[in-house]
């Protein structure tokens, strides 16, 4: 079963200095998936690649974006941020296996001070 | 934009209690997930569904599919407060690869 492992688990950063959040997957799944979710709010998918084709949601702000240098590696790259943005970022794969479904990350919770 | 809209938003039930929770596609569904969330903790899959009438259970919980009405439903019998958290439905949108999640339903189960 893939694992996904984000990292770190908490991060603060200041208003508008760039932070970076990474994931990464053990099972070299062509998919991953990055998700926002606000206090109180469900995930709302940010971005998601399949292999090296990065895909964005209409509605993801240019402030947001991301890079996956190879399979298991995916970053998430907020280069401005601001109040706003605090929030538990997911990422997530594919499961392989017949159960099927995704395996999300443990999460980074972002806060903006 | 909505496109999985669940129901309720919140419940708060005395433990012991049954209780249901809905998941509405506004599109053709083509693989229905429910997921777990503890308060400020990552998701837990908890069942997959993917042919209409399809109905599955893993411990009190039990999941149906109706295709037909682009709808699943979530049944946990006899709660108890290890269910309180938010349950999240999740679904594929092949026109992409894109996964979305439904509204959320936040439980509270007063012991």
């Amino acid at each position: 079963d893939a694992m996904v492992i984000q990292n770190p688990r908490y991060q603060v950063t200041q208003f508008g200095k760039p932070v970076t959040l990474s994931c990464s997957q053990t099972l070299n799944h062509n998919v991953m998936y990055w998700y926002q979710q606000k206090s109180s709010q469900a995930p709302k998918l940010l971005f998601h690649y399949y292999d090296k084709d990065f895909n964005n949601e209409a509605d993801t702000p240019d402030n947001f974006q991301s890079r996956r240098p190879n399979t298991s590696f995916c970053f998430l790259d907020i280069r401005s941020p601001g109040l706003g943005d605090a929030a538990m970022y997911l990422c997530a794969t594919p499961r392989t296996g017949p159960a099927g479904g995704y395996t999300f990350g443990s999460g980074t919770r972002l806060t903006v001070v | 934009s909505q496109e999985l809209e669940q129901s309720p938003q919140s419940l708060i039930v005395q433990e012991g209690k049954n209780l249901t929770i809905n998941c509405t596609s506004s599109k053709t569904l083509y693989g229905l997930y429910w997921y777990k969330q503890k308060y400020g903790e990552g998701l837990i899959f908890l069942m997959m569904l993917q042919k209409g009438g399809e109905e599955k259970s893993h411990e009190k919980i039990t999941a149906k599919l109706d295709e037909k009405k682009q709808q699943s439903s979530l049944h946990i019998t006899a709660s108890q407060p290890s269910h309180a958290g938010i349950y999240l439905c999740g679904a594929d949108m092949r026109t992409g690869n894109q996964f979305y999640f439904g509204t959320g339903t936040s439980l509270t189960v007063i012991p």
